[in-house]
């Protein structure tokens, strides 16, 4: 089953608007990370949170991390046109480690579209 | 930054036909990759691990026969869509991480596009 949740699904907002994307997990983790996708493309990897950090910046983009929720969100702040695409956040398996790292399950993304 | 070059990006085959797709990490070595599959405005689903010089470790559900992964150097992974059916057309989607260590992010192909027609 999928590990992580998202909300909204999609999202629609002009330029220059910020974008809140929000993720929900059942199990412990120790990161969550954050990935982009362009239709069609691959996907990049965005920023990662450790377990014990309850908030992570990276340009415009911030993250939060609630352990005891189990959620995490994704804030795009000035969003650009280019910022259109659908975002992914993704957690490793419970006690990650040894051979699962970098084993990772994706939530069903939010299709964010930014009009110019 | 590392990269990882997926081929080909898309591919048009007939029902009852093999497809090979192949997922090179260029500039670090990588002793696991992760083959996931997409379906349209749908998340990725994991298909298997592929781990260079042993057996892939295919996720339930998933049937190893018909999709054979071979992971024979530590920068080439081959996922194999054997006998492919419609049902298999989806988005291949193919990753490693770039160091070892459950904190270490996923760098991802661009990803192959199959239909079968």
């Amino acid at each position: 089953s999928q590990q992580g949740e998202e909300d909204p699904q999609a999202l629609s907002i002009q330029e220059g608007e910020n974008a809140t994307m929000n993720c929900s997990y059942k199990t412990s983790i120790n990161n969550l990370q954050w990935y982009r996708q362009n239709s069609g493309r691959g996907l990049v990897h965005l920023i990662l949170i450790r377990s014990n950090e309850r908030e992570k910046h990276s340009g415009r983009l911030r993250v939060t991390l609630d352990t005891s929720k189990k959620s995490s969100s994704l804030l795009i702040t000035a969003s650009r046109a280019a910022d259109t695409a659908s975002y992914f956040c993704a957690t490793p398996p419970p006690n990650a480690g040894g051979t699962s790292y970098g084993k990772l399950t994706f939530g069903q993304g939010t299709i964010l579209t930014v009009h110019p | 930054g590392a990269v990882v070059s997926q081929h080909p990006s898309w591919v048009i085959c007939k029902s009852g036909t093999s497809v090979k797709i192949e997922c090179r990490s260029l500039d670090f070595q990588a002793t696991t990759m992760f083959w996931y599959r997409q379906f349209p405005k749908q998340s990725l689903m994991l298909m298997a691990t592929s781990n260079e010089g042993s057996k892939a470790t295919y996720e339930q559900g998933v049937e190893k026969d018909k999709f054979l992964i071979n992971h024979a150097s530590l920068t080439l992974s081959t996922l194999t869509v054997t006998s492919a059916h419609p049902e298999d057309s989806s988005f291949y989607i193919c990753s490693a991480p770039v160091r070892t260590g459950a904190l270490s992010p996923l760098h991802f192909g661009n990803g192959t596009r199959l239909t079968v027609t």
